[in-house]
Parts: structure tokens; sequence; C-alpha cells
């Protein structure tokens, strides 16, 4: 059992670029969450889902897009990146929405 | 407004004992959950609490006051890997995860 794993690990973009974070879970668990983490700040919940093909946004949202085509994978997409957008992402999955979340390896964004 | 208050830092010595307060404001309560972050990793899971009362799990013990929105972490026997951020973290009536900053834990020796 691999758990949580996110691709890429690291990644440096320009103001402007495009790029997709990969999430890819083997628990058969139903529900993903995309987080990102800051310093000095809590895990901020950008998007989540609670089964294949559903999504739902989070505290932060905008500037962002997911998609759970695949119940293991949920794929998180910068269309237009911006600096503010650099920091630490990491995916989480749960049995159900009580459960404990078990949490991928993270992916630390720089946005120039 | 829901919010999770905790220590930023705190200091102890190997082989001690430290206790890492939380308290809660949430929209509903569904669980109290602590999480260790070691630098550079993951959040992994320690504890949830959604009774009142002490949850003893080896070295280390959470506890859970639901009338006060309060808990703590309790971690006995300090060791040097115990050196890292403690994570509170709030289950709110939608399920959802609230989390505090983080508790930067040092262990001197």
């Amino acid at each position: 059992n691999a758990g949580v794993t996110q691709t890429p690990k690291f990644r440096v973009l320009k103001t402007g670029q495009s790029m997709t974070l990969l999430c890819a879970q083997d628990m058969n668990h139903e529900y993903m969450y995309w987080y990102r983490q800051d310093p000095g700040m809590g895990l901020r919940l950008i998007h989540y889902s609670v089964g294949e093909g559903t999504t739902a946004k989070g505290e932060v949202p905008d500037g962002y897009n997911v998609s759970r085509l695949k119940k293991q994978n949920f794929l998180l997409g910068l269309e237009s990146a911006a600096p503010s957008q650099t920091s630490v992402y990491f995916c989480a999955s749960q049995t159900t929405e009580q459960e404990t979340q078990y949490f991928g390896p993270g992916t630390r964004l720089l946005v120039l | 407004g829901q919010n999770i208050d905790q220590p930023t830092e705190m200091t102890a010595t190997e082989g001690a004992i430290v206790q890492i307060n939380c308290t809660y404001q949430t929209s509903g309560f569904n669980g109290l959950f602590w999480y260790q972050q070691h630098a550079g990793e993951a959040p992994t899971f320690l504890s949830y609490n959604v009774l009142d009362g002490l949850e003893e799990k080896g070295r280390f013990s959470s506890f859970l006051s639901r009338s006060k929105g309060y808990s703590y972490l309790l971690l006995k026997e300090l060791q040097m890997k115990d050196s890292a951020s403690y994570l509170c973290a709030a289950m709110d009536s939608n399920y959802q995860l609230i989390w505090g900053a983080g508790t930067k834990l040092i262990i001197k020796p």
C-alpha cells in the first residue's frame, strides 16, 4: 500500500503558467481533499470530493479547479499561476466524513 | 466565525512532560483531531476525541471539554524525535476540519 501519493514533489512556475497537481490513493477512500499550507496559518481547504465524479468548493477555491474522474485520483489545476499561490499543497483522503484524514507528502510550489 | 487557537511555539526538555492547549469555536462540533507534522513532511494522525474526557495512547494523551471548547495534547517522557509541529483541528457541523496554525514544539537535551 502506497497510501496517498502526490506528483510532482516540487515545481517552479512563472506567473501566468498553468499546471496540474496529481493526487492518487490506493485505500479505496471515498473522500478526497486539497489543502494549502502557508507559514503561520492553518491548513486551508481548497476543494474536496465526496466521491467519483463529484467536487465542491472549500474555503479558498479561487484560482483553482479540480476533477475526480476516477475514484483513486484527484487533480488540482492552476489555470494561470500567481505569486500568491506559492505554497505547499497537501492532498488527503478518508473513508467517510468523520474518519481520520490521511495525507500525501505534499507538493512545494513556487510561483515567480 | 470559526476559529482555532493554539500557542505558536513551546520548548520542553527531553524526558519531561508538555501540555499543548487548543481552544476552538466552530459551527457545530463533530470531534477534535490532533496531528503531528515534522518539518517538511505530511501531517500524521495522533488522536480523535468526540466525547468529554481523556484518551490515552502510549506516551500521548488527549483531553476534550466540549462545554469549554477546549482540548489539550499531553506528551510524556519527551524524546528528541517529538520535535515537530502539533496541529489541532475541529470538525464542524458539515464535517469540515477547521485547522489551527500549529504549535511548534522544540525539545532540548
